[in-house]
C-alpha cells in the first residue's frame, strides 16, 4: 500500500482558503486518493475522493497533478468548525480496501 | 438509518479481564473493519472482514479476535486485556464496488485498561 506524507499541523484564520498537500510517491495505477476529516471524539468522516485532475464537491476540492505523486485538498473560506485532523489515504481498487491512516494534518482555524 | 453504531461507548477493565465490543451497520455493507486510535495518532487497522463468515488480520491483530456471524455485525474481542490496549476503538464499514474506498465510521468506544 502506498505511503503518504502530510504536514503535521497547519494554522489558518476564518475566511481564508486552506490547502493541504499530501505526497504519495509510490501510488499505484489502481489507487484512488481519499481524504477524511476527524473531529475530536468522533470517527473519521469522508470528505472527497479522486483519481486524477480535479474533483469538487460541496465541501472541498481535490487537485491531482498528472503524475499523481501528490494531491492537494483545498478548503475554501474555512470557519472555526473546520478545525479538525485531515487524513490523506491512497487505496487499491482491487481486493480488500485496507486503508492505512497516517498521523494526519491538524488544522487549527483561528478567529 | 443509524449508519454504524458501537456498543459500549466507554468501558473500564482491569488487566486480564475480557470483553467484547459490538459494531452494527444497517447499510448492507459487505466490508467491515476494526481500528484503534491512540492519543495523537492515526488509526491502525486491527482486523477486517470482507463478508459474512470471513475475517482477516490487519496491522495490529495481536491480542484481539473478531467474528462476523451476521453481515450487519462485527464483534471485537479482548480475551485478556492489557494496559497497552487502552485506546479508542472505531468500527467502520464500506460497500462493494468502486465505492469501497469510502468507509463509514462509528462514534468509537473508549477503553481504559487498568
Amino acid at each position: 500500500l502506498a505511503k503518504t506524507t502530510q504536514p503535521i499541523s497547519m494554522d489558518s484564520y476564518e475566511g481564508q482558503e486552506v490547502n493541504i498537500t499530501c505526497s504519495h510517491n509510490n501510488i499505484a495505477t489502481n489507487d484512488y486518493i481519499t481524504w477524511y476529516q476527524q473531529f475530536p471524539s468522533q470517527g473519521p468522516r469522508f470528505i472527497i475522493q479522486g483519481y486524477k485532475t480535479k474533483v469538487t464537491n460541496e465541501v472541498a476540492s481535490l487537485f491531482i497533478p498528472a503524475d499523481r505523486k501528490s494531491s492537494t485538498l483545498s478548503l475554501p473560506r474555512v470557519s472555526l468548525s473546520d478545525t479538525a485532523v485531515y487524513y490523506c489515504l491512497v487505496g487499491e481498487t482491487g481486493g480488500y480496501n485496507k486503508l492505512i491512516f497516517g498521523a494526519g494534518t491538524r488544522l487549527a482555524v483561528h478567529p | 438509518n443509524a449508519g454504524v453504531t458501537q456498543t459500549p461507548k466507554f468501558r473500564v477493565l482491569k488487566t486480564g479481564q475480557s470483553m467484547t465490543l459490538l459494531c452494527a451497520q444497517d447499510m448492507n455493507h459487505e466490508y467491515m473493519y476494526w481500528y484503534r486510535q491512540d492519543p495523537g495518532m492515526g488509526l491502525r487497522l486491527i482486523h477486517y472482514s470482507v463478508g459474512e463468515g470471513t475475517t482477516a488480520k490487519g496491522e495490529v491483530p495481536d491480542g484481539y479476535n473478531v467474528s462476523r456471524l451476521k453481515k450487519q455485525n462485527f464483534l471485537l474481542g479482548l480475551e485478556s486485556a492489557a494496559p497497552s490496549q487502552t485506546s479508542v476503538y472505531f468500527c467502520a464499514s464500506s460497500p462493494l464496488g468502486r465505492e469501497r474506498e469510502t468507509q463509514y465510521f462509528g462514534p468509537g468506544t473508549r477503553l481504559l485498561v487498568l
